[in-house]
């Protein structure tokens, strides 16, 4: 059963830092890429970073680049969203999703999402 | 403001065929074929439902289908079912940023 598990949400101040994982199940992890997508509460769908199955390439949203770092870890089959310098309006449930190829910019598989609040 | 353009809402009756448009530019919709669909349902995460424009995954309902003219594509769903309420996104890859783009969704409702 292909599973993708999001953990280390919580709440934590501006201008703090968290790591997300993502541990997944089901699939040869190593051959995918994968994706980090947001969803601010009420609000629509945000692409936040993707990474290439060899962990070699990583891209960005704009609203993210120089304060997020998006890696991961194939012996361990998890995928990791570094978060730096945190905002108010980086708040929002995060998902992890699976690229359907090596990089066809669609996701077939998604997390049930982590809670990431930031408040002071 | 999102990158592409999708109507807010749109609304049909059961068994009705309902149309979301998804309108973007040269260098995304128009430039590529890495256009998705997703439906989301509340409190869940989003579901694929077209790929590459026009592709069904596996386990999809054919009523979803999907078609590009220009820098506008569009989801077209046929014989409304009251399951089929939901938010709807599109996403496309951008050359401009090389990265991914969603629409700002469009709600559903079956009437």
């Amino acid at each position: 059963q292909v599973q993708l598990v999001e953990s280390g949400g919580g709440v934590v101040q501006p201008g703090g830092s968290l790591r997300l994982s993502c541990a997944v199940s089901g699939f040869t992890f190593s051959s995918y890429g994968m994706h980090w997508v947001r969803q601010a509460p009420g609000k629509g769908l945000q692409w936040v970073a993707f990474i290439r199955s060899h962990g070699g390439d990583k891209y960005y949203a704009d609203s993210v680049k120089g304060r997020f770092s998006i890696s991961r870890d194939n012996s361990k089959d998890t995928l990791y969203l570094q978060m730096n310098s945190l905002r108010a309006d980086d708040t929002a449930v995060y998902y992890c999703a699976k690229d359907r190829g090596g990089t066809t910019w669609s996701s077939d598989i998604w997390g049930q999402g982590t809670m990431v609040a930031v408040s002071s | 403001q999102s990158a592409l353009t999708q109507p807010a809402s749109v609304s049909g009756s059961p068994g009705q065929s309902i149309t979301i448009s998804c309108t973007g530019t040269s260098s995304d919709v128009g430039g590529y074929n890495f256009v998705s669909w997703y439906q989301q349902h509340p409190g869940k995460a989003p579901k694929l439902m077209i790929f590459e424009v026009t592709n069904r995954p596996s386990g999809v309902s054919d009523r979803f289908s999907g078609s590009r003219s220009g820098n506008t594509a569009s989801l077209t769903i046929s014989g409304l079912q009251a399951e089929d309420e939901a938010d709807y996104y599109c996403s496309s890859f951008t050359s401009i940023t090389v990265s991914l783009v969603f629409g700002g969704g469009t709600k559903l409702t079956v009437l």
